[in-house]
């Protein structure tokens, strides 16, 4: 079975600063890996998704994520980090549950953004 | 129209009143999904619909009885509830269910309360 792994329950950057998001997945086949992002009381909204090519991926609002097989990562990653950044980040595997893809997500990595 | 509407925005029942869930798709997807979050923890998976049939139900109380009128329409009918049911009640759609690049697009969620 699939599964995701967020190693990072908070974190904390200033306005401005880079971030990088980190997350590892377990799946026996090709991966097709999402990442979420969810402000609070609202749904999930789908930042960017890897499904094959080119392993840098570009998404909405500047983000950015690199599958690397090797070490079985899907980072997220921003230059620039904005106020409106801070939410909830999940990062999700697909993965065959009853005849459907489902997203397994990780347990998701709280970002607080300084001014 | 790439929305997921859901209604109502808030939900405050006793335990032993009736109350339903809406949610509604005009993206013409023809897989539909039930999700409830805690606070501070990933989506857990409930119901899917596709095409208009439930093909999974993740062993969820039979006081949860989800509904599919049609392929724009899900509905979620809550009979009984405890207090330990408060949480997010989310909605997604997806254009199918059983295809690898299943990307979600969800709904704002109903907070609900049980007293």
């Amino acid at each position: 079975a699939q599964s995701v792994t967020q190693p990072d329950i908070h974190i904390t950057v200033s306005e401005g600063a880079s971030l990088e998001l980190r997350c590892n997945y377990s799946y026996g086949a090709t991966p097709y890996l999402f990442w979420y992002v969810q402000s609070p009381g609202q749904g999930l909204q789908l930042l960017l998704k890897y499904f094959s090519g080119d392993t840098l991926v570009q998404g909405i609002k500047g983000f950015e994520a690199e599958f690397k097989r090797s070490q079985s990562s899907f980072n997220l990653r921003k230059p620039s980090v904005h106020w409106s950044d801070a939410a909830e980040y999940f990062c999700a595997v697909g993965g065959v549950t009853g005849g459907s893809y489902i997203p397994t997500f990780g347990r998701g990595t709280s970002l607080i953004v300084h001014p | 129209d790439t929305e997921v509407t859901q209604t109502p925005k808030h939900l405050v029942m006793g335990m032993t009143n009736k109350k339903s869930l809406k949610c509604e798709q005009h993206m013409g997807h023809r897989a539909m999904y039930w999700y409830k979050q805690k606070a501070k923890k990933p989506p857990e998976l409930m119901f899917v619909y596709s095409y208009e049939k439930l093909s999974i139900n993740e062993s969820v109380p039979s006081r949860f009885s989800p509904e599919c009128p049609n392929s724009s329409l899900l509905n979620l009918h809550l009979h009984a509830l405890q207090p330990e049911d408060s949480a997010l009640y989310l909605c997604a759609s997806s254009q199918e269910s059983g295809k690898a690049y299943n990307e979600q697009f969800f709904g704002p969620g109903t907070r609900l309360t049980v007293l």
